[in-house]
Formats: structure tokens, C-alpha cells, sequence
């Protein structure tokens, strides 16, 4: 059974682009979580999609957006690209509301220059 | 909202030593969680925990789920290098999404 698939696996971007990331979550999964984590440092939440609706959303700027298709991949877009913006973007997927926990891709590296 | 409260931040130990981690909470958690995130990887669900005072091994890992339903520990026991990481626990009550702690780096000295 294959994992959670993030791509691209590195992007470099300028400030003010914008970058796209996109995941794939495990199959049969329908919860998708997008999370930056900075320098190695904690988990920061970012976006909830379940059933293709935002669920919840983590204490970003509205500039930090995405969505869940109908076959519930999903995609983070982050607009007007700043500095501090990089990080590893880790997506995870989970069946319901999940109590058995999150299965992690590999993330995404984001650095922006 | 819920917080979780995982100390140490960072451990330096010997090969071979013993490791004890822990999360504690102000909220009440259906389920706690424990994950390790190897450099440059998502972090990887090691032991997950259903009932208060549950008690559960994985190899050389055990962790424990807290009576009082705020707390869980992890221990690890002989560490060996490939322990090195950062080990977060998550907590979940009711439907809402997990929430993480900030996590704690460990490093094994060979």
C-alpha cells in the first residue's frame, strides 16, 4: 500500500512568488493535514480538509490557503512568499477523525530566497 | 485551546542508557499518540495508546497512557544511535484533530 506521496520533494522560490504543494494521501484515508514545521523545530498546524471541506485552520496569515479534491488529494498554496516561509511542509492523511492516528509523507522543503 | 506540555525539549545520552519522556495536559485525551521524526522525514507513529493507564511495548519502547487521562510517558530502554531524532507525543479528545507537543530532540553519543 503505498504512503502518504508529497511533491515536489524540494522547491526553491523567490519572495512574493508562490508556491504550490500538493499531497496524496494514503487510500481510503479522507482527513488531510498540512503542517509547517521550521529548523527542525515543532509541528505547526495549518489546514484540516475532510470530505473536501476546511475542517479547521491553524494561526496563519490568509496568504497560507489550499484545497481537498474529490479524490481527496489536496494542494497548499502559499501566496506572496516570504523569508521566513521556509520550512519542511509535512502533509498527513487519516481515516475519520483520527483516533488511530496520522500517517506522514516526507514533506516538502520550501526555501525561499 | 488544547495544549500539550512535552518535556525534555533535548536529551544527550549515552549508548546504552535509558530514555524517559513525558506530556502532560490541562485537558482531559481520548487517545494519546507517540511519533518519531527522523532528519529530513515525516515523523512515524510508534505507539498508540486507547485507555487510561494502558500500558503498551514496541521492541524496546513503552509508553503508558496516564489515570488521570492528562499525561503519557515514553520510555526507551538501551538506546542504540538509530534512537536519534525528535519524538513527539499527541494527544486527541473527542473528534477534534490531534494536537502535538513541541517535541524532544534526542541524541545518542556511540
Amino acid at each position: 500500500e503505498a504512503g502518504v506521496t508529497q511533491s515536489p520533494t524540494h522547491l526553491i522560490k523567490t519572495r512574493g512568488q508562490q508556491a504550490t504543494l500538493r499531497c496524496s494521501p494514503i487510500s481510503g484515508h479522507t482527513s488531510v493535514y498540512w503542517y509547517q514545521q521550521a529548523l527542525g523545530l515543532g509541528l505547526q498546524f495549518l489546514l484540516w480538509y475532510d470530505e473536501g471541506e476546511e475542517r479547521n485552520r491553524g494561526n496563519f496569515p490568509p496568504r497560507f490557503s489550499g484545497r481537498q479534491f474529490p479524490n481527496y488529494s489536496s494542494e497548499l498554496n502559499v501566496n506572496a512568499l516570504e523569508l521566513e516561509d521556509s520550512a519542511l511542509y509535512l502533509c498527513a492523511s487519516s481515516w475519520g477523525g483520527g483516533s488511530y492516528g496520522y500517517t506522514f509523507g516526507s514533506g516538502t522543503r520550501l526555501t525561499v530566497v | 485551546g488544547q495544549q500539550l506540555n512535552q518535556s525534555p525539549q533535548s536529551m544527550f545520552i549515552q549508548e546504552g542508557e535509558d530514555v524517559s519522556m513525558n506530556c502532560t495536559s490541562s485537558s482531559i485525551f481520548n487517545t494519546w499518540l507517540w511519533y518519531k521524526q527522523d532528519p529530513g522525514e515525516g515523523p512515524v507513529l510508534l505507539i498508540a495508546l486507547y485507555k487510561a493507564g494502558e500500558l503498551t511495548s514496541n521492541g524496546r519502547l513503552t509508553a503508558q497512557f496516564g489515570i488521570t487521562r492528562k499525561d503519557s510517558f515514553l520510555n526507551i530502554s538501551a538506546s542504540i544511535p538509530s534512537d536519534v531524532g525528535i519524538y513527539f507525543c499527541a494527544g486527541q479528545g473527542g473528534s477534534e484533530k490531534l494536537v502535538f507537543g513541541k517535541g524532544t530532540k534526542l541524541t545518542v553519543n556511540p
